[in-house]
This record gives C-alpha cells, sequence and structure tokens, in this order.
C-alpha cells in the first residue's frame, strides 16, 4: 500500500523569505501523479501544483516549485518569496495508477510579518 | 458550474442519531471519493466510486458507516448510530476520469455530542 510522510508537523518562515515542506512516500508503482495541496482556515482544498512521476523536470507555479527525486521518493515544496497569504497547511498526496488519492499528515505553515 | 456541493456544512447531532451527509458531483465527472479529515489522523480515504460502483472501501472505519452512489448527480455518506468520536470534517472530491485533478467540496464540519 502507499504512504506518504510529512515529518514537519509546523513551519514557520518570515516574510518575504523562502521556506521548503518536506514530503516522503513509498510505493511499487512507476507511474502515478504527485500533488500539493493548501489548506487555509476557511477548510478549503486548494491544488497548489502537481507532478508526474514520469516528467524529469520539476513542476514550477509562479512562486512555488518542486524538488522531485524519484530513486528517493521525495517531493518537496519550495515556496519563494512568502506572503502573509501563503499561511496554511499544507498537504502532500499521491495519486495512484488506479486514481485513489492518499494524504500526508499536513505540515502548518506560519508566515511572520 | 457550482463545483462539488456538500451539505449541510455544519452538522450537530446527539450520539446515537442517525446521520447523512450529501454530496452533488460535478456533471460528467465519473470518480467521486469521500475523505474524514480529524487532528489526529489527518485526511483519510474512506470510500470512492467510479460510474457510480465502490471500488474501494476499505478506510470505511466500521459498519457504522454506509456510502451510496445511486445515481452520476448524487453521494451519501451515512453514519448509524453516530458517536462523539465520528465527530470530524468530511469531505466529497470528484475527479473526471481522463483528467489529472480533483475538485473538493466545502466541507462537512460533523459535531457528534
Amino acid at each position: 500500500a502507499q504512504t506518504v510522510t510529512q515529518s514537519q508537523p509546523e513551519m514557520s518562515v518570515q516574510e518575504a523569505e523562502t521556506v521548503t515542506l518536506s514530503c516522503t512516500y513509498d510505493t511499487s508503482e512507476s507511474d502515478y501523479y504527485l500533488f500539493w495541496y493548501k489548506q487555509p482556515p476557511s477548510r478549503q482544498m486548494i491544488l497548489v501544483i502537481r507532478q508526474e512521476a514520469y516528467k524529469q523536470q520539476n513542476a514550477t507555479e509562479n512562486r512555488f516549485s518542486v524538488n522531485f527525486q524519484k530513486a528517493a521518493k521525495s517531493f518537496s515544496l519550495k515556496i519563494s518569496d512568502s506572503q502573509l497569504g501563503d499561511a496554511a497547511m499544507y498537504f502532500c498526496a499521491y495519486r495512484s495508477a488506479g486514481g485513489k488519492l492518499i494524504f500526508g499528515q499536513g505540515t502548518e505553515l506560519s508566515v511572520k510579518p | 458550474d457550482a463545483g462539488v456541493i456538500q451539505s449541510p456544512r455544519h452538522e450537530v447531532t446527539e450520539m446515537g442519531q442517525e446521520v447523512t451527509l450529501r454530496c452533488k458531483p460535478i456533471s460528467g465527472h465519473n470518480s467521486l471519493f469521500w475523505y474524514r479529515q480529524t487532528m489526529m489522523r489527518g485526511l483519510e480515504l474512506l470510500i470512492y466510486f467510479n460510474n457510480n460502483v465502490p471500488i474501494d472501501d476499505s478506510g470505511m472505519p466500521e459498519d457504522r458507516f454506509s456510502a451510496k452512489m445511486p445515481n452520476a448527480s448524487f453521494s451519501t455518506l451515512k453514519i448509524q448510530p453516530s458517536e462523539p468520536r465520528d465527530s470530524a470534517v468530511y469531505f466529497c472530491a470528484n475527479r473526471e476520469r481522463w483528467d489529472r485533478d480533483y475538485t473538493f467540496g466545502s466541507g462537512t464540519r460533523l459535531t457528534v455530542v
């Protein structure tokens, strides 16, 4: 069975600085997707970024980028130029070939002005 | 498109009562997922459907929980009888077959007293 692990329950970053959230996963599949979701206090689940496992190039969306290390089964999220609005819970998620979406425990990010 | 619609947004019920949570998926999106979110356990996948058929219900905690998808426009998650430990936020998520991404509803916050 696939598992997703986020080892940082909480992280803090100064406004305008850069922060990296860690995620590791375990799978025997070769074809899958990885995602980072943001959940603000409104509890809405917002897709931040996705990575297809077959792509070697790391995904980037504006200030958000990932470091995807397939052999190491690592998928970290880097947030550059952090803004107050980035404060939220961040979830790493794995989607299997069958479509099942599994989440890590989450990392709560706070941004200090 | 109104997205994935969940009702009610909040539910408070007494222990032992039956609770029914509802989800209206996006038209044409044929995969539907029910998740439970708690502080202790994070986001747990309870069950998911493809084309209205339950594919994996291994996450359903016990027989008190049941889920149905009678048609492509509607799904329910029922708890009977409810217990205080069922208190959580329950999310419904939806995906189109060939789409990479998932759309989440706003969740139902259930409190069992």
